[in-house]
């Protein structure tokens, strides 16, 4: 059983770019939620995805946005890229409806330099 | 105030001993708990997640939770040093998974 895959893995991006990052869960999964990691702030929430409904959004500004498709997969964007976006950025599925019942799988992440 | 808050460590411990990680949330709704654990360059992975108060036990890892006093703890027995990582505590309120900082333990062979 495939687990949950992350593209690209790693990427270098400038100041004002954009990116986009994808996730596929695992066959099955419903629910997608993305998390940010970085050494001083840890691991933030950043938005959950359940059958292409965003159910919840961390503090992030309106430059991180996110969408889910029909076959669960999902996407995150992040627009005018700043230095402090450089982190590593977690995808993770499960099969719970609730994310509170249920096991979290994560990708390997994709991480992201700013220059 | 943090959501969820645990002893910064780093924690260094004997092969053999015991590993005691704490955690403190400050939602009193929280109602799921979760310890994961994170390798140097991997993502985490979930050890042992708990719901009701009391102990839970799962080979060499027992979770404790207290929700009167808003804690949870992850005890390793009998510690290894493919224990040594970082133990992330995990605590859901709203569809929506709040994680502590982390605490680094290295098991010493």
């Amino acid at each position: 059983k495939a687990g949950v895959t992350q593209t690209p893995r790693y990427l270098i991006k400038t100041r004002g770019q954009q990116v986009t990052l994808s996730c596929s869960p695992i066959s099955g999964h419903r629910s997608v939620s993305w998390y940010q990691q970085t050494p001083g702030q840890g691991l933030q929430f950043l938005f959950e995805y359940f059958s292409e409904t965003q159910r919840n959004k961390g503090n992030f500004p309106g430059r991180f946005s996110g969408r889910q498709f029909s076959n669960s997969r999902s996407e995150m964007n992040v627009s005018t890229l700043e230095l402090g976006d450089s982190a590593l950025y977690l995808c993770a599925s499960s099969l719970a409806d609730s994310p509170g019942t249920g096991e979290l799988f994560f990708g390997e992440g994709s991480r992201l330099t700013v220059l | 105030q943090k959501e969820v808050e645990q002893n910064s460590g780093p924690l260094s411990v004997p092969e053999g001993a015991i590993a005691s990680l704490n955690c403190t949330y400050s939602d009193r709704g929280s109602q799921s708990f979760f310890w994961y654990r994170q390798y140097s360059g991997k993502s985490p992975e979930l050890i042992m997640f708990i719901y009701s108060n009391g102990d839970k036990e799962d080979g060499r890892f027992t979770a404790q939770l207290n929700k009167a006093s808003q804690y949870v703890s992850l005890l390793i027995r009998d510690s290894q040093p493919s224990d040594s990582a970082t133990y992330l505590c995990a605590v859901t309120n709203d569809y929506k998974l709040s994680f502590g900082a982390g605490t680094t333990v290295t098991v010493r062979a």
